[in-house]
């Protein structure tokens, strides 16, 4: 079981939008603003898409967006294209003895 | 061009030993704290041991607490984990990852490991 729940899976259609949550506590998620989204494609290495909640790594295509409301996070990709299919983890900081924890992955899937 | 590669996967027996390697280029080794990963075939990220920038203070997942030990040699950019008494349950792709901001900019290719009689 993961420390933070996420939907396993997500699609929409080419152009459109799609929001994946990622539900934590207020010992992660909601008590930092540390949220950090990543995409790996199959047989890949995670790529940072999304961090500090809402910032994007220069590189990342502004259709990428973050949120965050209590203990719920959100990540936002606009304009889907069929290289956005890839599954996507959130993960927070969850203080000096945890440190680091992952959502259970979402898998997108473009239509 | 930054750059985390990792070795010293394999098949291992439960009960064995192994140790992985993470070689740093690219960017100030010493400025970062630096982080293993690991994903279990098919399932999600973990993480496993964190590492300061200089040595000084290590974390562990409570899971591989006692049994996996972190530590760098700065003077070779090179990051380690020692992990003992493996587990089938440590079968994973281990990736040594580091950023700034609580995240993880930077991520190796990952190495195999693979505990199994």
């Amino acid at each position: 079981q993961s420390a933070l729940t996420q939907p396993p899976s997500a699609s929409g259609s080419p152009g459109q939008s799609v929001t994946i949550s990622c539900t934590g506590t207020s010992s992660d998620v909601g008590g930092y603003n540390y949220v950090s989204w990543y995409q790996q494609h199959p047989g890949k290495a995670p790529k940072l898409m999304i961090y500090e909640v809402t910032k994007r790594p220069s590189g990342v295509p502004d259709r990428f967006s973050g949120s965050k409301s209590g203990n719920t996070a959100s990540l936002t990709v606009s304009g889907l294209q069929a290289e956005d299919e890839a599954d996507y983890y959130c993960s927070s900081y969850a203080g000096s003895n945890n440190l680091r924890v992952f959502g259970g992955g979402t898998k997108l899937t473009v239509l | 061009e930054v750059q985390l590669v990792e070795s010293g996967g394999g098949l291992v027996q439960p009960g064995g030993s192994l140790r992985l390697s993470c070689s740093a280029s690219g960017f100030t080794f010493t400025s970062y704290n630096m982080h293993w990963v690991r994903q279990a075939p098919g399932k999600g990220l973990k993480f496993v041991s964190a590492i300061i920038t200089n040595g000084g203070s290590t974390y562990y997942a409570d899971s591989v607490k006692g049994r996996f030990t972190i530590s760098r040699d700065n003077s070779k950019n090179t990051l380690f984990l020692q992990m003992s008494s493996l587990r089938a349950e440590d079968t994973a792709i281990y990736y040594c990852a580091c950023g700034y901001n609580f995240a993880y900019d930077y991520w190796g290719q990952g190495t195999l490991v693979t505990v199994s009689s």
